[in-house]
């Protein structure tokens, strides 16, 4: 089945540094990729999203690029602030030829961003 | 954008008291909504998916009559642990579907999630 794996956390760094958040995946086909944020107390809310292969999806400063031939869609931010701190999720959505209808979503990874 | 709550945000019972939990979706009309269980740093594990009027899809596992769930109107689906046991304490997440938004190439409709609630069995 499908299945999304991505790197533990805490991911601890100082403001400004740069971020990767590590995410790969196993499906059949071509999913469309995901990630999430979840800030404290807060529910999840969509961060970028890509797809098909080698779309970029981009906000808020993150990008993470759809990379078939890895089946990865690392999380990128060049420069991170305090207010980065959350917990992030990557996640899958089947292609519409694979006949799933659920995201299937990774462990996530909290990320503090410290002064 | 899109906003979903969830009612209350935590709760306390003892074990053998029943618990709802509500999802209302604010200010969009959700023929969809799903609720997830999360256990501590682990990922959203999805219980069922609700389609307004009718019946409840299961995922494989869940006790459809230890979870039920109903999905009366567009706005609102609730998740009641019936006879709820110290382990089924966990974070209680639900999210809906907005009916009029399109997924474009992919099948996939944007999901928006409700901020959880905890609950704690005694």
């Amino acid at each position: 089945g499908d299945s999304v794996t991505q790197m533990e956390g805490p991911v601890t760094l100082s403001e400004e540094a740069f971020l990767t958040i590590n995410c790969t995946y196993t499906a059949t086909g071509y999913p469309s990729l995901f990630w999430y944020v979840q800030y404290p107390g807060e529910g999840l809310q969509l961060l970028l999203k890509a797809t098909k292969a080698d779309d970029k999806g981009s906000n808020k400063g993150f990008e993470a690029t759809y990379r078939k031939e890895t089946t990865s869609f690392h999380l990128e931010k060049g420069s991170v602030q305090v207010s980065d701190s959350a917990v992030y999720f990557c996640a899958l959505w089947p292609p519409p030829a694979g006949g799933g209808n659920k995201l299937t979503f990774g462990t996530g990874t909290q990320l503090k961003v410290e002064l | 954008g899109a906003v979903v709550s969830q009612h209350p945000s935590w709760v306390i019972c003892k074990s053998g008291t029943s618990v709802k939990i509500e999802c209302r979706s604010l200010d969009f009309q959700a023929t969809t909504m799903f609720w997830y269980r999360q256990f501590p740093k682990q990922s959203l594990m999805l219980m069922a998916t609700s389609n307004e009027g009718s019946k409840a899809t299961y995922e494989q596992g869940v006790e459809k009559d230890k979870f039920l769930i109903n999905h009366a109107s567009l706005t609102l689906s609730t998740l009641t642990v019936t006879s709820a046991h110290p382990e089924d304490s966990s974070f209680y997440i639900c999210s809906a579907r907005d009916r009029l938004s399109s997924g474009g190439t992919s099948s996939y409709n944007e999901q928006f999630f409700g901020p959880g609630t905890r609950l704690t069995v005694l």
